[in-house]
């Protein structure tokens, strides 16, 4: 396995546009997050999935963004209408959870969106 | 609501010095802590954890306690080396979601 993979790694688009990144998870992994980083701060949290199901959205996650997990395994982040507030590095995690323990989340590499 | 404050970089040390990074909580209940690193143009990596009071987590020589008398989770090394300089992220997990709240990061600097 090798680990939680994301794509693009990069991604640059004109404000306005609509962009769709990707994000697959450890594969026995049935937990997945999504995170926002900006420069000079901690990741904050914007949603996450168990299997299938996304069982929480921050306040964060305006209706612009829309995420999916539709088989339990990859995960798409899609936003619509880009604004330069948008720009920041996308990260996601996944991790296990079950009888009650919750394993450690790993990360990706994150994709960073530059949006002009 | 739950956070996590560290404290401000950038740290400056020169090498083999002993290294503490401050960190603290506001949570309700018991969370579980962790320091995470970032490496320059790598992901975050999980540096070590604690999953209650008075657990120790430890890695490469890096080491930290859960403390809730304190709420706190400070990161110590006894000799940093060069290879350390990276920016280490405090975090505490929600048991039920296992999500993470992050600290704003403190980016060190070893120099020879």
């Amino acid at each position: 396995d090798t680990g939680v993979s994301q794509n693009p790694r990069h991604k640059i688009t004109k404000r306005g546009q609509n962009v769709t990144f990707r994000c697959d998870p450890i594969s026995e992994h049935n937990r997945l997050y999504w995170y926002r980083q900006t420069l000079g701060q901690g990741p904050e949290f914007l949603t996450y999935f168990q299997n299938e199901a996304q069982l929480e959205k921050s306040r964060l996650l305006s209706d612009r963004f829309s995420a999916e997990r539709p088989k339990g395994s990859f995960s798409t982040l899609e936003i619509q209408r880009t604004e330069q507030g948008d720009s920041a590095m996308y990260l996601c995690a996944s991790s296990s959870s079950g009888q009650g323990k919750i394993i450690s989340a790993f990360f990706g590499q994150g994709t960073r969106l530059t949006v002009v | 609501g739950n956070s996590v404050t560290q404290m401000e970089g950038p740290v400056t040390l020169s090498e083999e010095a002993f290294l503490t990074i401050n960190c603290t909580y506001t949570a309700t209940g018991y969370p579980s802590l962790f320091w995470y690193v970032q490496y320059p143009g790598e992901g975050l990596q999980l540096l070590l954890k604690a999953t209650k009071a008075d657990d120790k987590g430890s890695n490469k020589g890096f080491e930290a306690t859960y403390r809730k008398e304190t709420t706190s989770f400070h990161l110590e090394k006894g000799s940093v080396q060069v290879s350390d300089s990276a920016v280490y992220f405090c975090a505490l997990s929600d048991k039920g979601t296992g999500k993470l709240i992050f600290g704003q990061g403190t980016t060190l600097q070893v120099k020879p």
